[in-house]
């Protein structure tokens, strides 16, 4: 079926450890985001991708890495996990900018 | 800071009542979003509404922007058990370079709906 997943939907891990959040859309979107979504905080703009092996920072880019080498995957890495990234990770993504968003259903991660 | 300031931060009320929530910004937009979120779900689009329109309607919803009071609301009328949900505005602001496009999220408005 057509739409965006994440993987895997629950993640508990220990400080130091590197993961990887993965992030598939099967509509050939242009452009795909990372959020976070934290009490009190809203969602706020990890990284973004205009294109396949375009990526650019957004509001909270550190201690995460992207990359997209396809139009359809955008994995979020975190290097070295920290609790301070203990949160809920959102995927989404739009054929245009300034049109909606559409988002996957989230990765629930834990950093002990 | 958000751009975006939803209010109130909860809200409960009765199957049939009407439910408002309201979003204030702080900068010249292009146009703000209104999205829905299940709980443990992602967040579903509801309505965009660009600068230049004061309201919109999509069935049960109505949607006003007030540009110069930098103000939105997203009204649900006849409300029902299946609306409980947290609702979120999101501005794309009228800014170019590493703005262009990008939503910036309120903390959103969690609405219980009871049977």
């Amino acid at each position: 079926d057509a739409g965006i997943t994440q993987s895997p939907r629950y993640k508990i891990t220990e400080t130091g450890r590197q993961v990887t959040l993965m992030c598939h859309q099967t509509w050939s979107h242009s452009y795909m985001f990372w959020y976070r979504q934290d009490l009190g905080h809203g969602l706020r703009l990890i990284y973004y991708s205009a294109a396949a092996d375009i990526t650019d920072k957004g509001e909270v880019p550190d201690g995460y890495v992207v990359s997209r080498s396809k139009t359809e995957n955008f994995p979020l890495t975190l290097e070295s996990a920290t609790r301070s990234q203990t949160s809920v990770y959102f995927c989404a993504s739009t054929g245009q900018l300034r049109q909606p968003q559409h988002f996957g259903d989230g990765t629930r991660l834990s950093i002990l | 800071s958000q751009q975006g300031e939803e209010d109130p931060q909860a809200l409960s009320i009765q199957e049939g009542e009407n439910a408002t929530m309201n979003c204030s910004y702080k900068t010249s937009i292009n146009n703000l979003q209104w999205y829905r979120q299940n709980s443990g779900r992602g967040l579903v689009h509801l309505i965009l509404i660009r600068s230049n329109e004061r309201e919109k309607h999509s069935g049960r919803l109505r949607v006003t922007l007030d540009t110069s009071k930098k103000s939105s609301s997203l009204l649900i009328t006849a409300s029902r058990a299946a609306d409980t949900a947290s609702y979120f505005c999101a501005t794309d602001l009228n800014a170019g370079g590493t703005s262009y496009g990008k939503l910036t999220f309120g903390q959103g408005t969690i609405l219980t709906v009871h049977p």
